[in-house]
C-alpha cells in the first residue's frame, strides 16, 4: 500500500478485555516496529520484527503484550487483560531494510482502557 | 526508558522567526534522525545526520550534531503557522540492537 497502515484508529476495551492491533506496513519494508506513546511523551520502543522473526522485545511491558508477524508483512500486537495503565497510543513503523534509517509511521491505534 | 531529551519542551514564536530546538543523547551513535508528529497523527521523518557529519540542510531544515557533547540542533527557519507541530529526535546506539530510541519531544507553536 501507499503507507503504514494502523486498525483500529480508536479502541475502547473494559479493564480485563483482551485486544488486538493491527498493522498493515509498507509492502517489501523488511523492518517493522511498535511503540507505545503516551499522552505528552515521545514513542517508547515496545519490539522489532525483521521480516517475520521477532529480533527485539525488550520494551514490551509484561507478559500481557505479546506481538507477532508470521508471513513477515502484517502484524498484530496483541494485549491480554488490559490495565487502565495500557492507555496510550500504539504507533506501528516499517522500514526498508534491516537497519534503522528512515522509519515510515502509521497514524497510531489509541486505546483507552476503562 | 527514552534516550534523548529535548530542550525546550515548549517553544511558541510568531510567523517568520527561527525555531531553534535541541536534542541530548546518552550513548554513542550511528546516526540521529528528527521527526515531525502533527497532534493526533504518526511520525514524519524529517532528516536524518549520521555519526560523521556536522551539518546537514533540507530546505529550511538545518541540523548540527556534536557527538563529542553528545547533542544535536534543529533549526527551522522562516516557521509557517504549518510549522506547529512535536519535534523528536530519535538515535540508533551503536551498541546492541539497532533500533531507534526517541526523546521526549519539543512542542512547537507558530502563531500567525
Amino acid at each position: 500500500g501507499a503507507g503504514v497502515s494502523q486498525s483500529p484508529r480508536y479502541k475502547v476495551a473494559k479493564r480485563g478485555q483482551d485486544v488486538a492491533l493491527r498493522c498493515d506496513p509498507i509492502s517489501g519494508h523488511v523492518s517493522l516496529f511498535w511503540y507505545q506513546q503516551a499522552l505528552g511523551q515521545g514513542p517508547e520502543f515496545l519490539t522489532y520484527f525483521q521480516n517475520e522473526a521477532q529480533l527485539d522485545k525488550s520494551g514490551l511491558p509484561s507478559d500481557r503484550f505479546f506481538a507477532e508477524r508470521p508471513e513477515g508483512s502484517v502484524s498484530t500486537l496483541k494485549i491480554q487483560r488490559t490495565q487502565q495503565e495500557d492507555s496510550a497510543v500504539y504507533l506501528c513503523a516499517s522500514s526498508q531494510t534491516g537497519r534503522p534509517g528512515e522509519l515510515f509511521f502509521g497514524e497510531g491505534s489509541r486505546l483507552t482502557v476503562l | 526508558s527514552q534516550q534523548g531529551e529535548e530542550d525546550p519542551q515548549a517553544l511558541s514564536i510568531q510567523e517568520g522567526e527561527n525555531a531553534t530546538m535541541n536534542c541530548s543523547y546518552k550513548t554513542s551513535i550511528n546516526n540521529l534522525q528528527w521527526y515531525r508528529q502533527n497532534s493526533g497523527r504518526g511520525l514524519v521523518h524529517l532528516i536524518l545526520i549520521r555519526s560523521n557529519e556536522r551539518e546537514k540542510h533540507s530546505g529550511r531544515l538545518r541540523v548540527t550534531l556534536d557527538t563529542s557533547k553528545k547533542s544535536s540542533s534543529l533549526l527551522i527557519t522562516a516557521s509557517r503557522a504549518a510549522d506547529t507541530a512535536s519535534y523528536f529526535c530519535a538515535t540508533d546506539a551503536k551498541t546492541g540492537f539497532q533500533k531507534l530510541v526517541f526523546g521526549t519531544g519539543t512542542r512547537l507553536l507558530v502563531s500567525p
